[in-house]
């Protein structure tokens, strides 16, 4: 099947920074990709649809500010959690789909483990 | 809005048992549901897509069911094995809208 992958996969950053996620389909081109993000024990849950060349579409209650999202080229996007704090911890991972080969599957990164201390 | 459950949220089994994992949602006007497996602090790896209009999908020994008008999928799992060990959620999309369930966590002792 298709292969995305996502970097990195565990961070570890001081209060107030930023950290960047990147996630990329290795083998197709995706013009959407989707950002998620998991606490433990809980479900998958939907923050905002990237879009290339585009703004991206955030879920309510998402900060559009908070976690910027690029979606420069077909094949990256990128999420940027900024002025990160101690409750945006978590396992965040994107997905896409290759309509060409894969219909409506969801192909899914391997996933980011972000810890804020 | 969709609402996703999945039951039961942990089982463990001994290997070689067969085994069902369910799901169930709220609104049956879907597009497709898809089962995934996650290990531990890893990536969602796509087990079986089902389209709206079909009734099962099988892969190996997977073998999922959909149910649309009562709102259920059930996953099952032929001679289980230490290797299926993981966490196992259904995911339902609503015209591009996914929402998951909050997953089974499955243990086969060897």
């Amino acid at each position: 099947g298709a292969v995305v992958s996502q970097h990195p996969s565990r961070v570890i950053c001081k209060s107030g920074t930023s950290v960047k996620i990147e996630c990329r389909s290795l083998d197709f081109q995706a013009t959407t990709m989707f950002w998620y993000r998991q606490f433990p024990k809980q479900s998958l849950m939907l923050m905002a649809t990237s879009n290339e060349g585009s703004k991206a579409t955030y879920e309510q209650g998402v900060e559009k500010d908070k976690f910027l999202i690029n979606h420069a080229s077909l094949t990256l996007s990128t999420l940027t959690v900024t002025s990160a704090h101690p409750e945006d911890s978590s396992f965040y991972i994107c997905s896409a789909r290759d309509l060409i080969r894969g219909g409506e599957k969801l192909f899914f990164g391997s996933g980011t483990q972000l810890s804020v201390l | 809005k969709q609402e996703v459950t999945q039951i039961p949220a942990a089982l463990s089994v001994p290997e070689g048992e067969n085994l069902v994992l369910n799901c169930s949602f709220t609104d049956s006007a879907i597009y497709n549901l898809q089962w995934f497996r996650q290990d531990p602090g890893k990536g969602l790896t796509s087990l079986l897509l089902i389209q709206s209009s079909q009734r099962e999908q099988t892969s190996g020994r997977l073998n999922a069911s959909l149910d649309k008008s009562s709102g259920r999928s059930t996953l099952y799992i032929a001679a289980s094995q230490p290797g299926d060990s993981a966490t196992y959620l259904c995911a339902v999309n609503n015209n591009n809208d996914m929402r998951f369930g909050a997953g089974t966590r499955l243990t086969v002792k060897p």
